[in-house]
């Protein structure tokens, strides 16, 4: 099985920097996916990582480290639209994600 | 483009009867997965199915049911709702392979009384 751990809230300011850790424990690690959803709507994809090192998206990256169990999300130049819930999720060999329950970002002006 | 279609959008039951969430998606995903949102605990899965007539159990199986008849469709049922099963339920779907993101429904409420 999968154990998941993300903070459970944090809070910036509009224009700052913002990363949110995620480790995890896993019997068959298959990929480590970042997901965002705004508070009433469904999960949208972010980003994927399989392997070691940061992958650059826009104004949103994530790194994993297998070895160590861990991935962060950052999020930069932070916009008041940013403000929602990201979800960390590790896939298992049979293919199946498992989720954290989420950080919830609040991003003040 | 559709991408993924659940029914009923909310929806209040009496505990002890019978209900079936309707999931379809027309991107010709092989892999389907049935999820449940509740506070402070996150996404858990319930069942999922790698293909059309193969279904497995998840993280949370127990008072669900599948099926998987075709590529397209993969309805929920709860035989016998109780009201621990009020929840926020997603469908998603995946096409596989390396990335295989999930792409996911916009989600069923159901308040189980």
């Amino acid at each position: 099985g999968q154990n998941i751990d993300q903070p459970t809230e944090m809070t910036a300011t509009e224009g700052a920097i913002v990363q949110i850790n995620c480790t995890y424990q896993t019997s068959g690690f298959n990929g480590l996916f970042w997901y965002q959803q705004h508070a009433g709507e469904a999960p949208t994809f972010l980003s994927y990582n399989v392997l070691d090192g940061l992958e650059e998206k826009g104004r949103f990256s994530s790194f994993l480290s297998r070895s160590k169990g861990y991935s962060y999300l950052l999020l930069k130049e932070l916009q008041m639209k940013d403000s929602a819930s990201y979800l960390c999720a590790v896939r298992d060999s049979d293919y199946k994600l498992s989720f954290g329950a989420g950080t919830t970002v609040t991003v003040r002006a | 483009i559709a991408g993924i279609t659940q029914a009923p959008t909310s929806q209040i039951l009496a505990a002890g009867r019978r209900m079936t969430l309707r999931c379809t998606q027309d991107m010709r995903h092989n892999a389907m997965y049935w999820y449940r949102q509740d506070l402070g605990l996150g996404l858990r899965l319930i069942h999922y199915s790698n293909t059309a007539g193969t279904t497995g159990k998840g993280e949370v199986p127990d008072g669900y049911s599948v099926s998987r008849a075709n590529t397209d469709d993969f309805p929920l049922t709860l035989a016998s709702a109780v009201p621990s099963q009020t929840s926020v339920y997603f469908c998603a779907s995946s096409k596989g392979g390396d990335t295989g993101e999930l792409f996911f429904g916009e989600g069923s409420r159901l308040t189980v009384l």
